[in-house]
Parts: structure tokens; sequence; C-alpha cells
């Protein structure tokens, strides 16, 4: 079956301008998760819808980054008035149960870079 | 803090031995944990994930937990060139949040 699938794949864009990235999760997934992954570290928490619901958006690293996610399945991230900061690959998981504990399945990024 | 510890490594082991990936975390209360493989420039891939004390054994792929000593850890026996990877350790605190170490550079030399 289609795993997670991640768009664009790459999207380099002027500081200033806004971004949208997108993320279709795997079928029936309730959770959807995104994060940010700078170059050698670990993926780090943005936000987590539970359906259509954002229940944590504690990870969002300021109010430039706004996530939806309107009928519980396509989500989308917005960066507003990006920054050169903003430049990193950004995750979108799934995963079939409500918490964090079930395991999560990837997709591919997108590799955010600003000039 | 929630903190999620790994050894960046690299790790580097001979094709065929053991290679060892270890994880520590500083919160008791965490539930699950999870190993992730990622090749450079692609996304993490789920190797293993175990919620119990103990052994868990999924072909070449052991996952060890220990939740006295808040460690958990991944043997990879046979190790193949193809294993060369970075290992990331996730660990989950039942609710939202999942946290990741920095990762493992693992590579495996023919």
């Amino acid at each position: 079956g289609a795993g997670v699938s991640q768009s664009p794949r790459y999207k380099v864009a002027k500081r200033g301008q806004d971004v949208a990235l997108r993320c279709d999760p795997i079928s029936g997934h309730v959770s959807l998760f995104w994060y940010q992954q700078a170059l050698g570290q670990g993926p780090e928490f943005l936000t987590y819808f539970q359906n259509e619901a954002q229940l944590d958006k504690s990870g969002l690293p300021s109010d430039r980054f706004f996530a939806e996610r309107p009928e519980g399945s396509v989500s989308t991230l917005k960066i507003q008035r990006t920054q050169q900061e903003d430049s990193a690959v950004y995750l979108c998981a799934s995963s079939l149960g409500q918490y964090s504990n079930q395991p999560q399945h990837f997709g591919d990024g997108t590799r955010l870079s600003i000039l | 803090q929630k903190e999620v510890e790994q050894n960046s490594g690299p790790l580097s082991v001979p094709e065929g031995a053991i290679a060892s990936l270890n994880c520590t975390y500083s919160d008791r209360g965490s539930q699950s944990f999870f190993w992730y493989r990622q090749y450079s420039g692609k996304s993490p891939e789920l190797i293993m994930f175990i919620y119990s004390n103990g052994d868990k054994e999924d072909g070449r792929f052991t996952a060890q937990l220990n939740k006295a000593s808040q460690y958990v850890s991944l043997l990879i026996r046979d190790s193949q060139p193809s294993d060369s990877a970075t290992y990331l350790c996730a660990v989950s605190y039942n609710n939202n949040d999942m946290r990741f170490g920095a990762g493992t550079r693992l590579t495996v030399k023919p």
C-alpha cells in the first residue's frame, strides 16, 4: 500500500517568502506528526494531530509556523516570512493509533533551503 | 527536560561482526522505545520497537530494554555493508511526545 507522501521533495525560497509543505498520510492513520530535522541531528517534534484536531503544537519554533489538517487526512505545514534558520528537512509521520507510543511511519521529507 | 542520548559515532565494524548501538533516556515515565534506520538523504525507517523489559528479536536485529538502568540497545548480528546508516533511538512518553536521539552513524566495512 501507499506510504506517507510529502511534497515537494525540495523547496528553495528567498528569505521572507511564505512556503507550504504538504503531507498525505497512510490511509486510515489517525495520528499525524510533523518534525524538523537539521543536518546531523535527530528529528525534532513540531506538532501533532489526532484526526483534524491539533492537540499539540508545543514544538513549533515561532508564530510564523502554522499547521492544519482540516479533514483529518492531508496536512499542510506553512511557514510565513521564512528565515535562513528555517532551512532543514521537514518530516511528516503518521501512525494508526492515537498516541505516539505506536510506531510512526515517515514520509521522505521536504528539504527546505532558504536563501 | 526529557533527553535521549546516543553516541554519535561513527561506529565502525567489519562485515559479519555484531554491531552494538546504545541509547539512554532521562525520563523514567518513558513507555515505548523505537529504533529507526536512516540512510543519508532518506527518511527514518522503523527497525524495531519494544515496550517491555528484556530482549526482542527480529531476524538479525535484537532490541534490549532495561528500564531500571534507563537504556535501550540495538544489536545487529552478521552486519552487512548495507546496514551502514544512522540509527536513531526514539522514546515515547505515552502521550503525544516522542523524542529522538541525534543518532549513531554505523559503518560496516567489507
